[in-house]
């Protein structure tokens, strides 16, 4: 029973061409988040969602684009790809704070590899 | 904004000795919630422990415990009994209110090999 699950796991690619990342939880929970870890190990936040809304949005380039159909799909869809894109991008989604025990759960992450 | 330090980026030990990793914070904050993941070499971010800062009891799940020091913002990993499967990059992170909504902020990383 994957909680949060990414596809695909490796994408490789040509610079310029573009490319989605989907990603899926079965927890039920509202918020959902996309990460980007870089060659250095460097987990950074770019978007987040809570409810199908978006929440956070950290100077990311406009070539990047979440979008969530519903709660329990972040997808990321990435335009124009170059070379520093190239990373390993994990989506997550977070228990509510009401729960007490508050926490985000990782995807399996997407390798990214822009050629 | 928050920052988050780890300043030991490696670090290992014989197997079934223990290690205790190192973090530091600064924020302006006054409730918010530390956290401790693994990575593994398969990449998974694993959550291993977490700390309500208005708790002062340390948290502890089997052979990892936490020291936090509130005043001092540090927030330290102390894993007992060390074994070959602990063997990851460990991230120490941030979050403040809202806690359901807020990012994760992450520190550089320590990367961990336990000898066999």
């Amino acid at each position: 029973d994957t909680a949060v699950s990414q596809t695909p796991k490796y994408l490789v690619t040509q610079m310029g061409n573009d490319k989605s990342i989907k990603c899926e939880q079965n927890l039920g929970h509202d918020t959902m988040y996309w990460y980007k870890q870089d060659s250095k190990k460097f987990l950074k936040i770019m978007f987040s969602y809570n409810n199908k809304e978006l929440i956070i949005n950290e100077t990311v380039p406009n070539r990047f684009s979440p979008k969530s159909p519903d709660k329990a799909h972040l997808n990321l869809h990435i335009n124009s790809l170059e070379l520093g894109d190239s990373a390993v991008y994990f989506c997550a989604s977070s228990t509510p704070s009401a729960s007490g025990r508050v926490a985000q759960f990782f995807g399996p992450g997407t390798r990214l590899t822009v050629l | 904004a928050q920052t988050v330090t780890q300043s030991q980026p490696e670090m290992s030990v014989q197997e079934a000795e223990t290690v205790t990793l190192s973090c530091t914070y600064d924020t302006s904050e006054s409730n918010y919630y530390l956290f401790w993941y693994k990575q593994p070499p398969s990449r998974q971010m694993i959550l291993v422990i977490r700390q309500e800062a208005y708790k002062q009891q340390n948290a502890t799940e089997n052979r990892f415990s936490v020291n936090f020091q509130k005043a001092a913002k540090s927030f330290s990993l102390k894993i007992s009994d060390s074994q070959l499967g602990d063997t990851a990059m460990y991230f120490c992170a941030f979050m403040k209110r809202p806690f359901g909504n807020e990012k994760l902020t992450f520190g550089t990383g320590t990367r961990l090999t336990i000898i066999p």
